[in-house]
């Protein structure tokens, strides 16, 4: 089971870009990196997913260095609204992985 | 709005009581995975279901079982409740293929145990 390990939580001003990194050392050759965010009593959402290298959404920015034993969450010019728990898992479902959640990152977004 | 629903949103019982906490996955999706968050504990894996079979099972205590029906929709059942089992319920659930570790959360459901 790959586990993860980020900050516990990050401040940021509104406007600003904010990087959160998760470390996975132990990944397995078949997982994916998946991001999520949840806002306080909401179930987490998902925000954005990889395999390698660097993946872009509307909402964020996934980036993977070669080796794979890390993972930069990366968002652009953060709202108030942006304020959340942000998780970051390895796994595959379609091996049966159980999901590894961890306590995420707390982002606090200063006006 | 994800899809998945989950009821009941509330529940408050005794220690010592068993209650059923019930999820219907999106349409389409096979996967029903149940999560258990408490203040403490973070988001803890529980169970994950595809199309009626157990698939992998995490820190799931024995007073604890699920199920899936042939409809799709699970219910996990918490027995000999205790206090410590107060916590916010999840259930998600993922549709075959496709993006691989996409869940899609209902709205939980919190169980308070007295």
């Amino acid at each position: 089971l790959a586990k993860t390990t980020q900050p516990i939580s990050m401040d940021s001003y509104e406007g600003q870009e904010v990087n959160i990194t998760c470390s996975h050392n132990n990944i397995a050759t078949n997982d994916y990196i998946t991001w999520y965010q949840q806002f306080p009593s909401q179930g987490p959402r998902f925000i954005i997913q990889g395999y390698k290298t660097k993946v872009t959404n509307e909402v964020a920015s996934l980036f993977i260095p070669a080796d794979r034993k890390s993972s930069t969450l990366s968002l652009p010019r953060v709202s108030l609204s942006d304020t959340a728990v942000y998780y970051c898992l390895v796994g595959d479902s379609n091996t049966g992985n159980q999901f590894y959640f961890g306590t995420g990152t707390s982002l606090t977004v200063i006006p | 709005d994800s899809g998945v629903t989950q009821t009941p949103k509330h529940l408050i019982t005794a220690t010592g009581q068993r209650v059923t906490l019930r999820c219907s996955p999106r349409s389409g999706d096979l996967s029903v995975y149940w999560y258990q968050q408490s203040l403490d504990q973070g988001l803890q894996f529980l169970i994950h279901y595809y199309n009626g079979e157990e698939r992998a099972k995490g820190n799931i205590l024995e007073r604890f079982s699920a199920q899936q029906f042939p409809d799709l929709h699970s219910e996990l059942n918490l027995s000999s409740l205790e206090l410590g089992d107060s916590a916010l319920y999840f259930c998600a659930s993922s549709p075959p293929g496709q993006v691989i570790n996409e869940q899609f959360f209902g709205p939980g459901t919190r169980l308070t145990v007295l």
